[in-house]
């Protein structure tokens, strides 16, 4: 099955520094990746959707300035929280569509990436 | 604004038993439906995706899906403990091309005890 990778999977960063996470689709290429934050007991919010060789496409409230994302190859997205703040903690997952697959409208998850802000 | 409704549970059902989550969703438009599972700590694996009204089995598992009520549920056959998670409804729609959204509800967190 398709296998999606994050990294890393638990970061612990002080206030005002930045973290970049990776996400990869490691056996098939997603032009289109999905980032998603999950706060405790809470379900999966939607911050943005990822575009391979354009810009990505921003949920109305999550900051564009503050979640860089750049999807430069068609196995790799990146999340990029400028100056985290201990609010930005929380778990932070990509997703994945293989489009070579005709009629496959699932998404395939990473990990997660667990991020404590001090 | 598309909306994802569910109970958060916890839902409780003994070992053996046939466990029923439910969701409801506010967008007469969304064509596509997925039932995840999440364990705690962990990232939402996929159990089932439904388009069509009716039912769809796999498994223990049982998705049914009425569009004119705007409802989708869950039905899981012979509960065993290691059903125990939360259970997240998404909602989707389109078909082709570009990307599909999805919209998750709240989750129903099941407990299935021995």
């Amino acid at each position: 099955g398709a296998v999606v990778s994050q990294h890393p999977s638990r970061v612990i960063c002080k206030s005002g520094t930045s973290v970049k996470i990776e996400c990869r689709s490691l056996d098939f290429q997603a032009t289109t990746m999905f980032w998603y934050r999950q706060f405790p007991k809470q379900s999966l919010m939607l911050m943005a959707t990822s575009n391979e060789g354009s810009k990505a496409t921003y949920e109305q409230g999550v900051e564009k300035d503050k979640f860089l994302i750049n999807h430069a190859s068609l196995t790799l997205s990146t999340l990029t929280v400028t100056s985290a703040h201990p609010e930005d903690s929380s778990f932070y997952i990509c997703s994945a569509r293989d489009l070579g697959l005709a009629g496959n409208y699932e998404q395939y998850f990473g990990p997660g990436t667990r991020l404590t802000v001090t | 604004q598309k909306e994802v409704e569910q109970n958060s549970g916890p839902l409780s059902v003994p070992e053996g038993a046939i466990a029923s989550l439910n969701c409801t969703y506010s967008d007469r438009g969304s064509q596509s439906f997925f039932w995840y599972r999440q364990y705690s700590g962990k990232s939402p694996e996929l159990i089932m995706f439904i388009y069509s009204n009716g039912d769809k089995e796999d498994g223990r598992f049982t998705a049914q899906l009425n569009k004119a009520s705007q409802y989708v549920s869950l039905l899981i056959r012979d509960s065993q403990p290691s059903d125990s998670a939360t259970y997240l409804c998404a909602v989707s729609w389109g078909f082709s091309g570009g990307y599909n959204k999805l919209i998750f509800g709240a989750g129903t967190r099941l407990a299935v005890h021995p």
